[in-house]
């Protein structure tokens, strides 16, 4: 059971938009739609921005949006602001009652 | 109001034990999964596994079976992870997180614990 494949960094100015890919295998995420994302600030326990690959939480903003195609899962944040500036984690259930997250991306607000 | 407390920072020394605690309130205690996951300093999030407080059934990610035990005592509303014998390379902040979801169904994490911090030196 590997962690899922995200990119290290991405970066961005503010108003632009961003993508981070979220790869895994035909075990976890080609299989299963309960892929979810989270923000982690510094210092902070993760939130929740997405849940069942492409749906949002009440009270996180719609410049927040997911999809899946495949293995591979994205999160897309539009209209870059300097507040998301964090740590992006995906997860996906793995099958058998287990779990794995992906290695984790840092977003940059230049 | 949903919340999942945790016990305070610990420091402790190789080879010594330790069970760290998570406190659910504001729902019903035994109908949702409650998972552990490490964050080693500076590193990405771990999954380590979950237990189902309504009866204890741990599930472990195979990364952590047999490192850790995950319980909980559904009376006072609490989970634990615990350790027989503390390694250096155990020194890592503990989240716990509960499962949205309903007859035993996990679907992502919702509210998550404030973090434990947990160092071994000697």
């Amino acid at each position: 059971q590997s962690a899922l494949t995200q990119p290290a960094s991405v970066s961005g100015s503010p108003g632009q938009s961003i993508t981070i890919s979220c790869t895994g295998t035909s075990s976890d995420v080609g299989t299963y739609n309960l892929v979810s994302w989270y923000q982690q600030h510094p210092g902070k326990a993760p939130k929740l921005m997405i849940y069942d690959a492409n749906k949002r939480p009440s009270g996180v903003s719609n410049r927040f949006s997911g999809s899946k195609s495949g293995n591979t899962a994205s999160l897309t944040i539009s209209g870059l602001q300097a507040e998301d500036e964090a740590d992006y984690y995906c997860c996906s259930y793995a099958g058998s009652s287990t779990w794995v997250f992906g290695g984790g991306t840092k977003l940059t607000v230049l | 109001e949903v919340q999942l407390v945790q016990s305070g920072a610990e420091v402790k020394k190789p080879g010594e034990s330790l069970k760290i605690s998570c406190k659910g309130s504001g729902y019903s205690f035994t109908s949702n999964w409650i998972g552990w996951v490490r964050q080693m300093p500076g590193k990405g999030l771990e999954w380590m596994g979950i237990i189902y407080p309504g009866d204890s059934d741990p599930r472990y990610s195979p990364s952590f079976q047999g490192q850790v035990t995950i319980s909980a005592d559904k009376s006072i509303s609490t989970a634990y992870l615990q350790w027989s014998s503390l390694k250096a390379s155990d020194t890592a902040m503990y989240y716990c997180a509960r499962y949205s979801g309903y007859d035993r169904r996990m679907y992502y994490f919702d509210y998550w614990g404030q973090g434990t911090l947990v160092t071994v030196s000697s």
